[in-house]
């Protein structure tokens, strides 16, 4: 069972378009961060998210964590050749030893 | 610019060969991580150290052992490689406890087992 759902697991679309990534838990977490990650490279860290209902904007990309701090998503406006890659998704979890968890990921491919 | 350098970018072993994975990294890190990723099955954690000289079993530790006798160096052990370890390996650093957890991770190593 994963702990941390993330959905799409694929998305293809073409460059302009507006999209959105999920990343859903029924686990509350400290904090969540969203990767990217470029073929034969590792995750790059893009942003993390600490506060209930908190905001975040990097360029095109805005980054929400849901009130109860249990999910986030993931815009991305008027998508270019460039965002593609794999996205994770990862939360601390709150209770316990601190102990990261990470959603399947999002294959984003964006067409010209 | 902060880094996370893992040895071998891609590495071809036979079955039963012993195989050493390092990760060093230049951040003064205490905590260092090693996971592996497979298609459709996300990244899994194996085995992490809070210490030098301290490991903990992750989530897959079957088939593997850590090293960290230098704060900055983390090895991952195959003893005896087998064909359902060929896998992408991605080593990971992170500040001491009381952080948000956010990782820097190498760049991967790609280990097929014939």
């Amino acid at each position: 069972t994963q702990l941390l759902e993330q959905s799409p697991q694929f998305l293809s679309i073409q460059e302009g378009e507006n999209l959105t990534v999920y990343c859903n838990s029924s686990s509350v977490f400290s904090s969540l961060q969203w990767y990217r990650q470029e073929p034969g490279e590792g995750p790059v860290l893009l942003v993390t998210v600490v506060t209930g209902g908190e905001v975040k904007k990097l360029k095109r990309l805005t980054f929400q964590f849901g009130d109860a701090r249990k999910d986030s998503s993931l815009h991305i406006t008027a998508a270019q050749t460039g965002d593609t890659g794999l996205y994770l998704c990862a939360g601390l979890l709150i209770q316990g030893a601190q102990k990261l968890v990470f959603g399947q990921g999002t294959r984003l491919t964006i067409n010209p | 610019d902060v880094k996370v350098t893992q040895s071998s970018r891609y590495l071809v072993k036979r079955t039963g060969e012993k195989v050493f994975l390092e990760c060093v990294q230049d951040m003064d890190h205490e905590n260092m991580f090693w996971y592996r990723q497979d298609p459709g099955l996300g990244l899994r954690l194996i085995y992490f150290s809070y210490d030098v000289k301290m490991k903990e079993k992750g989530d897959i530790p079957e088939g593997y052992s850590v090293s960290r006798e230098k704060k900055e160096r983390f090895s991952l052990i195959l003893e005896s490689a087998s064909t359902n370890q060929t896998s992408m390996y991605l080593c990971a650093s992170s500040p001491p406890a009381g952080n948000t957890g956010e990782l820097f991770f190498g760049e991967g190593s790609r280990l097929t087992v014939l």
